[in-house]
């Protein structure tokens, strides 16, 4: 069982919807980061957060430590946000370990 | 703009010929790492540097090595490339190792031929 766990793996959605990406983990950690990769390209850090939430433009980032849980939401969802979404956790030996992502995409 | 630059941005080369990348930053972290992230995996953390404080992951081949001449450059030398080291390699930074966001460079995607 990996120590991340993203779900799900797969997501299709119209133009407009509301998502929400799921990231559970077995590890303690110091925080967590939310990553966006376009196919081919280099990673893009989203947010990285220990506590609570945050909020960039669309995205929305919570983390709830006692349940080891985090959510990554993307209000009105565009075609522009099709990417491989990436939840990595730093350990508390300040290792980065990565979920095995969720794939989006959003059709016009 | 650009904080972490990966140069090429495609690089091929043939089945044991040494191939080196590059990545600068101008940030001005102390720490750099190296990433291999092959077809639909996640990244594989091969070793980082802490300043000149080098350190290798257990499980990094001998083949790959790196050298950070000044707190700036870092390379990513593989000294006899092989199928198997086809993929995107992924340059990180952050400031200090602990709890500090890691910023990536735009990847060098690697071909063996």
């Amino acid at each position: 069982k990996n120590e991340v766990e993203q779900s799900p793996q797969n997501l299709t959605a119209q133009e407009g919807e509301f998502i929400t990406i799921n990231c559970s983990y077995s590890v303690g950690i110091s925080a967590l980061h939310w990553l966006q990769q376009h196919p081919g390209g280099g990673i893009v850090s989203l947010f990285m957060l220990s506590s609570g939430k945050k909020k960039h433009g669309r995205l929305i980032a919570t983390i709830n430590i006692q349940e080891k849980h985090s959510s990554l939401h993307i209000t009105a969802s565009h075609p522009r946000d099709s990417a491989v979404y990436i939840c990595a956790v730093r350990s508390l030996a300040d290792k980065l370990i990565f979920g095995t992502g969720t794939r989006l995409q959003v059709f016009p | 703009d650009a904080m972490v630059i990966q140069n090429p941005r495609y690089q091929v080369t043939q089945f044991g010929k040494p191939v080196t990348l590059s990545c600068s930053q101008t940030l001005n972290h102390n720490v750099m790492y190296w990433y291999q992230q092959k077809s639909s995996q996640a990244p594989k953390l091969l070793f980082h540097y802490y300043d000149k404080d080098f350190n290798n992951e257990a499980d990094t081949p001998d083949n790959f090595q790196s050298r950070r001449p000044n707190t700036s450059f870092c390379f990513l030398d593989i000294r006899s490339p092989g199928l198997g080291d086809a993929a995107m390699y992924l340059c990180a930074t952050s400031l200090t190792r602990a709890y500090n966001e890691q910023f990536f460079g735009p990847g060098t995607r690697l071909t063996v031929l």
